[in-house]
């Protein structure tokens, strides 16, 4: 049974929309991530939370922002959706105390902008 | 600046043992190795990790040499389900980010 949720699974949305992928986890984890992966090709971090009211850039630069108001739940933004933004979104969970058992991702939205 | 070294695929007998070998020969004292998988664009998914010990749990086996240079990951008994991308990833104990390499693709064949 999954316990970090990403909703909606598939996305097709016009250009210039404005997109929030919804990321939520019942495992109570400080810790929270988003990756960004085109197909075929590797993961790369975008942004991470190490809890609320926190957040940070990760190794990829990215057009999208975040948020984390609640444990619980790590919304994406794009502002203004671009076809350069079409590709795969990850979200993933850790806690500190058992973060070193790594972990836990979500199973995706794929967003295709048209 | 890759921390580790995969090959990029692997073909593996159903049945038999896939041994994937991990390079990682700047790894410092506090690092630990990961191992993770991915099936098919889902979300990436943890197997094992270790710091110098060898580890199994249901998975696999993780064998770590004495001077903590290189690593196998062990799937004991391969299935075409075992089919993914496998990751070889070295992180600090205090940096809770995981960076993910291209990995090594392994395909199980009947």
């Amino acid at each position: 049974e999954a316990d970090i949720y990403q909703t909606p699974r598939y996305l097709v949305i016009g250009t210039g929309k404005k997109i929030t992928l919804e990321c939520s986890q019942t495992m109570g984890h400080d810790k929270m991530y988003w990756y960004q992966q085109d197909p075929g090709m590797e993961l790369h971090l975008i942004h991470y939370s190490y809890g609320v009211n926190s957040t940070e850039k990760g190794d990829l630069s990215s057009e999208s922002t975040v948020s984390r108001i609640r444990t619980e739940h790590f919304p994406l933004t794009l502002e203004s959706a671009r076809p350069s933004h079409t590709s795969q979104y990850l979200c993933a969970s850790s806690d500190s105390g058992t973060g070193v058992h790594g972990y836990t991702f979500g199973s995706g939205t794929r967003l295709t902008v048209v | 600046d890759a921390k580790t070294t995969q090959p990029t695929s692997m073909d593996c007998a159903e049945g038999r043992a896939a041994n994937l070998p991990c390079n990682h020969s700047t790894i410092s004292g506090n690092e630990y190795v990961y191992w993770y998988r991915q099936i098919h664009s889902q979300g990436p998914q943890y197997i094992i990790h270790g710091l110098k010990n060898n580890e199994t749990n249901e998975m696999a086996s993780l064998i770590i040499t004495e001077d903590r240079k290189s690593s196998t990951l062990i799937l004991p008994h391969a299935t075409l389900r075992d089919t993914a991308v496998y990751y070889c990833i070295v992180r600090a104990v205090n940096d809770y980010k995981l960076s993910f390499g291209a990995g090594t693709t392994v395909t199980v064949r009947a």
